[in-house]
């Protein structure tokens, strides 16, 4: 079974600034990964799927990039409404999250 | 609009039978091309797929959940259901059903219900 690592697990970032996000798979997955934003009490939503694909309504400032093993999901500059926990996926498996928190 | 609503139980008793379903509005199950997942979160913690299933009653399941889930679906009610067995509290979680996009390369899931806590406790 591909493991999936997400790193940071915490990330604090000021409104406005940049995020990076990282997804490692155990092995590749070529770009075939999925992105997706949760906040609290809420159910998870689909950013991005093929690597690179926004979902239909995910704001432009939201990308994806990557292929193989190694993922990257950026917010270029951060709106009050970015500050969630997200997720990467391939096939049946999650990533354990990162938490985007304010700073 | 796509809708997915999960109903059932909130309280289970340990060794018995977790049962959900989820009504779908906005699509019909029987004439779509896409699959329809559970997925499961537990208090505080991350996100884990547990099978899909297409109109046709074909499934696929979580290996290390195999053997205790069925997942069934109703397309004259529009309907999927979930199926566990003999629950512990380590089953205890937020049960999501999910519209899947399943093909043999590549699946995501691109509509969520708002999810439904089912705890298990005597």
């Amino acid at each position: 079974e591909i493991v999936m690592t997400q790193s940071p697990v915490t990330l604090s970032v000021s409104p406005g600034e940049r995020a990076t996000l990282s997804c490692r798979a155990s092995q590749s997955v070529s770009n075939l990964l999925a992105w997706y934003q949760q906040k609290p009490g809420q159910a998870p939503r689909l950013l991005i799927h093929g690597g690179t694909t926004r979902a239909a309504g995910t704001p432009a400032r939201f990308s994806g990039s990557g292929s193989g093993t190694e993922f990257t999901l950026t917010i270029s500059s951060l709106q009050s409404e970015d500050f969630a926990v997200y997720y990467c996926q391939f096939g049946s498996t999650f990533g354990g999250g990162s938490k985007v928190e304010i700073k | 609009q796509l809708q997915l609503q999960e109903s059932g139980p909130g309280l289970v008793k340990p060794s018995e039978t977790l049962s959900l379903t989820c009504t779908v509005s906005g699509d019909s199950i029987g004439s779509s091309d896409y699959y329809w997942a559970w997925i499961r979160q537990p208090p505080g913690k991350g996100l884990e797929w547990i099978g899909n299933i297409f109109h046709t009653g074909s499934t696929y399941y979580k290996p290390s959940l195999e053997s205790r889930v069925t997942m069934s679906v109703d397309t004259s009610r529009n309907q999927v259901s979930l199926k566990l067995r003999s629950v512990t509290a380590a089953d205890t979680a937020v049960y999501y059903c999910a519209r899947s996009v399943d093909t043999p390369i590549e699946r995501y899931f691109d509509f969520w219900g708002q999810g439904t806590l089912v705890t298990v406790s005597s």
